[in-house]
């Protein structure tokens, strides 16, 4: 089936430090989607993406959907605390169903 | 709006026994999805229904487990019986509309454990 790679795994980073992740797949799709899940929640949607090459963001993060429709990246810029949790992304297929990464951790030390 | 409502949010079960987990989807959305999460296999849909219709069911691991949605505000997953592999937290989300490119909204998840 569909996969998503998403990297890192994690990130240990101190606090205002800007931080990158990507999620890349052999197959493409028609939204890309970034998450965030903080301990005993669900995800948190932060930013959709609708168009090859879109570029969207929302308060520091950026993130923008490939050329290829094949993958998407995040950024975080001057992090906080607050910004520590596991942050997903995920593509729409075009048959509907929204196929997630395996995850980013992010730790932010003060 | 009081978002995706999931119950109950703790469930400790014997192997054995049979679980249902229940979802409250946000008033008008259209579309349900029931999630599995695990530190192994990260999220996966396990099934996801249209206007009340069940439209994709591969996801579900085998026949123990069913999803029904009687109406347009509730649905509920059972799994019967349950196994130590079935330990995970289950999340049910939903989304406005079928042909509209709008993110999930998640419910606070099922932690699950089957001893």
């Amino acid at each position: 089936g569909q996969q998503l790679n998403q990297s890192p795994q994690s990130m240990f980073i101190q606090e205002g430090e800007d931080v990158s992740m990507n999620c890349t797949s052999s197959s493409i799709f028609n939204t890309w989607l970034w998450y965030k899940q903080e301990p005993g929640e669900g995800p948190v949607l932060l930013i959709a993406l609708y168009k090859a090459g879109e570029l969207t963001s929302n308060g520091r993060l950026t993130a923008q959907f490939g050329i290829t429709r094949k993958d998407s990246f995040l950024n975080i810029s001057a992090s906080i605390p607050s910004d520590v949790g596991i942050y997903f992304c995920a593509g729409r297929n075009q048959g509907g169903k929204l196929i997630f990464g395996q995850g980013t951790e992010l730790s932010v030390k003060p | 709006d009081a978002g995706v409502i999931q119950s109950p949010r703790h469930e400790v079960t014997e192997m054995g026994q049979e679980v249902t987990l229940r979802c409250k989807p946000i008033s008008g959305h259209n579309s349900l999805f029931w999630y599995r999460q695990t530190m192994m296999r990260g999220l996966e849909l396990l099934i996801y229904f249209n206007n009340n219709v069940p439209i994709d069911d591969s996801g579900m691991p085998e026949d123990r487990f069913s999803a029904k949605m009687p109406n347009a505000s509730f649905s509920t997953l059972k799994i019967q019986p349950s196994e130590p592999r079935d330990s995970a937290v289950y999340f049910c989300a939903s989304r406005p509309g079928q042909g509209m490119d709008y993110g999930y909204t998640f419910g606070s998840g099922t932690r699950l454990t089957v001893v």
